[in-house]
């Protein structure tokens, strides 16, 4: 069973510019996943999606930060304009619409660096 | 609010050595908790999961953990490790099925030979 893939891996921009990542997720899985790991601390939830409705983006900074899930499949997670504290790794994880199944699945992640 | 400590966030220790990585949490109700260890340039990989039952689980890699209401603590922990335990464990917490994962800062831990 192939992984969540994630692209790219790295990415370098300068701030003020726009980048997006893409998520592929398990297949078969209806929860989708982004979160923001800055150096040095824990992953930090920015959104959720079920299917392809979100379910929990109070953290996400909305003026920002974008992602959508149009078919329920793969995910695009987009920064407009970046700042320099954007800088981190974000990970998608996905798992199954499955009320005994608890794991989340994470993918390698996109390492952003903004100058 | 709900919330995760890791008391630690750097861990030397010597190859075969024991190891105990601490983690407490902060929460007016149940908790599902979970172990997660994240090798570089990688993303994260479930250890162990704590859902309910008996309160000493058991992951891969040898690994287990032991869950105390009381003290409100999921405490993870090795017999003997190996260079290759060398990684950043996260502990985290979720507070309903599907729920999104509250993470600790990590724990390094850096197993010397």
């Amino acid at each position: 069973e192939a992984g969540v893939a994630q692209s790219p891996r790295y990415k370098i921009i300068e701030k003020r510019q726009s980048v997006a990542f893409w998520c592929n997720p398990i297949s078969g899985h209806a929860t989708l996943y982004w979160y923001q790991q800055i150096l040095g601390q824990g992953p930090k939830l920015l959104i959720q999606f079920q299917n392809n409705g979100v379910v929990d983006d109070s953290q996400l900074p909305k003026d920002r930060f974008s992602a959508e899930r149009l078919k329920g499949v793969d995910s695009t997670l987009k920064i407009q304009p970046a700042k320099l504290e954007d800088s981190a790794v974000y990970l998608c994880a996905s798992s199954p619409d499955d009320r005994s199944v608890y794991e989340q699945y994470f993918g390698p992640g996109t390492r952003l660096t903004v100058t | 609010a709900q919330s995760v400590t890791q008391l630690d966030s750097q861990v030397p220790v010597f190859e075969e050595a024991p190891v105990e990585l601490r983690c407490n949490y902060s929460s007016s109700v149940s908790v599902y908790l979970f172990w997660y260890v994240q090798y570089p340039n990688q993303g994260l990989q479930l250890l162990l999961k704590y859902l309910s039952g008996s309160t000493l689980v058991k992951g891969i890699n040898g690994f287990e953990a032991e869950f105390n209401k009381s003290q409100t603590s999921f405490h993870l922990r090795k017999p003997s490790v190996h260079i290759s335990d060398t990684a950043e464990y996260f502990c985290a917490v979720s507070f309903r099925q599907g729920g999104k994962l509250i993470f600790g800062q990590g724990t390094e831990l850096s197993v010397k030979p």
